[in-house]
């Protein structure tokens, strides 16, 4: 099925340790967008690429990076992981100014 | 800075009775609004949208009030069910004023809906 895919669903880090969360969607959106929701929290915007070739920070981007590697795939980065980048990790896309897709998340527990 | 929060963290309510979550926004410059639900393990599901210039807009069992006037939106479930229960957030997207558009897409807080049966 058409959709935004996220890998892996769970993950757990240790302090200092790197890792890249993968995204992939396949509906042939130009817009792509990485969010972390916290317990009991809305999503916060963390980078986005508005287009291939393309990123930008959003409201919460300390401590990553992302890569929009072609039009399919925008991956995130975390260098040096610290507990309080323990959340939930979500990747959309996004057709016009409306349409948005959401992945099923990534689980991340950082000790 | 622009904000969009709910009214009530957590509603609790019996199968088959009216649900009404509530949403407040602080950006005049908002243009669309959303309503997503998200279940337990998932990410945020699609349910309803109002684009600023209407007033109401229904869907199946579903019908989003917006006013202007107190920025203020709201989301009614008829005839609730279990399957219903999960988290709805509200969420909005500013006009942009300067041409494309990515879409900043701003969350609420969210409303967690428990349906007994």
């Amino acid at each position: 099925n058409a959709g935004v895919t996220q890998t892996p669903k769970f993950q757990v880090l240790k302090t200092g340790q790197s890792m890249t969360l993968q995204c992939a969607q396949d509906m042939n959106h130009n817009s792509m967008y990485w969010y972390r929701q916290d317990p009991g929290m809305g999503l916060r915007l963390i980078y986005y690429s508005a287009s291939e070739g393309t990123t930008d920070k959003g409201e919460v981007p300390n401590g990553y990076n992302v890569s929009r590697l072609n039009k399919r795939e925008f991956s995130l980065r975390l260098e040096s992981a610290a507990p309080s980048q323990t959340s939930v990790y979500f990747c959309a896309s996004r057709t016009g100014h409306y349409g948005y897709t959401f992945g099923s998340g990534t689980r991340l527990t950082v000790v | 800075g622009e904000s969009v929060g709910l009214h009530l963290p957590t509603l609790s309510v019996q199968e088959g009775d009216n649900s009404i979550i509530n949403c407040a926004y602080s950006n005049s410059a908002s243009d669309y609004f959303i309503w997503y639900k998200q279940e337990s393990g998932k990410g945020p599901q699609f349910i309803i949208d109002i684009r600023s210039n209407m007033d109401k807009r229904q869907g199946q069992r579903v019908t989003v009030l917006l006013n202007k006037t107190v920025k203020h939106l709201s989301l009614q479930i008829a005839a609730t069910q279990p399957g219903d229960s999960a988290v709805y957030f509200c969420a909005e997207i500013s006009a942009n004023a300067g041409g494309t558009s990515y879409g900043k897409l701003t969350f609420g807080q969210g409303t967690i809906l428990t349906v007994h049966p």
